[in-house]
């Protein structure tokens, strides 16, 4: 079975700092996707970066990149240049490779508190 | 691009009722998964379609159920409403191994 673990329930952040958000997967798959998603209080699921578990480097999607260690089986979601509108609830889901397409398994999430 | 479209966006039922959601899906985009989020259980996923069959399913009871449309427009029905199904549903769509594009979701109240 496939597990997403977030150890940060919550985290604060200044305005214009970096923050790491943690996340470290479980699975014995050798193919599979990493995935952060955001979720302001609106409620919908806001894509942020994807991680394939074949892939050498780090990825980056402008302020957003994903350290992969995969020995350590972790995928931590970095934000640089904090911005009050990255407050909001951050998700780390893992895919597996094939056959599951959309069958995300979700980790419990960490709240994200931008502060002047 | 349109993004992925659900409707209602908000809905109160009592115990008992049943209740149909409906997804559109981004242009394009072939295979709808349905997700349900709760404070106490988190985002468990539901199932998912594509080219009009559902390809996969989580751990629900038969109450859930789901079709695709041909235009891959997708709903989810639940029958004889319960407390614990209160909830926000979440659809989403992608192109066959891409990245999952949520909606808004439809936040189910059950009285």
């Amino acid at each position: 079975a496939q597990k997403i673990t977030q150890t940060q329930p919550g985290m604060f952040v200044q305005e214009k700092e970096a923050v790491t958000l943690d996340c470290t997967y479980d699975t014995s798959d050798q193919s599979y996707g990493l995935f952060w998603y955001k979720q302001p209080s609106s409620g919908e699921m806001i894509f942020l970066i994807y991680q394939g578990s074949y892939d050498e480097q780090n990825a980056t999607e402008g302020r957003y990149s994903l350290n992969f260690q995969k020995a350590r089986k972790s995928a931590n979601l970095v934000i640089s240049a904090s911005q009050l509108g990255d407050s909001a609830m951050y998700f780390c889901a893992m895919r597996r490779g094939t056959g599951t397409a959309s069958k995300l398994t979700f980790g419990t999430g960490t709240r994200l508190q931008v502060t002047l | 691009k349109a993004g992925v479209t659900q409707t209602p966006r908000y809905l109160i039922k009592t115990r008992g009722q049943q209740v149909t959601l409906s997804c559109s899906p981004i242009s394009g985009h072939r295979s709808v998964s349905w997700y349900q989020q709760t404070p106490g259980q988190g985002l468990q996923f539901l199932f998912e379609y594509f080219s009009e069959t559902q390809r996969n399913k989580g751990n629900f009871p038969g109450r859930f159920s789901g079709r695709q449309f041909s235009n891959s427009r997708s709903e989810m029905n639940v029958s004889t409403l319960e407390l614990g199904d209160s909830a926000l549903y979440l659809c989403a769509s992608s192109l066959s191994l891409g990245a999952l594009f949520f909606g808004e979701g439809s936040r189910l109240t059950v009285l």
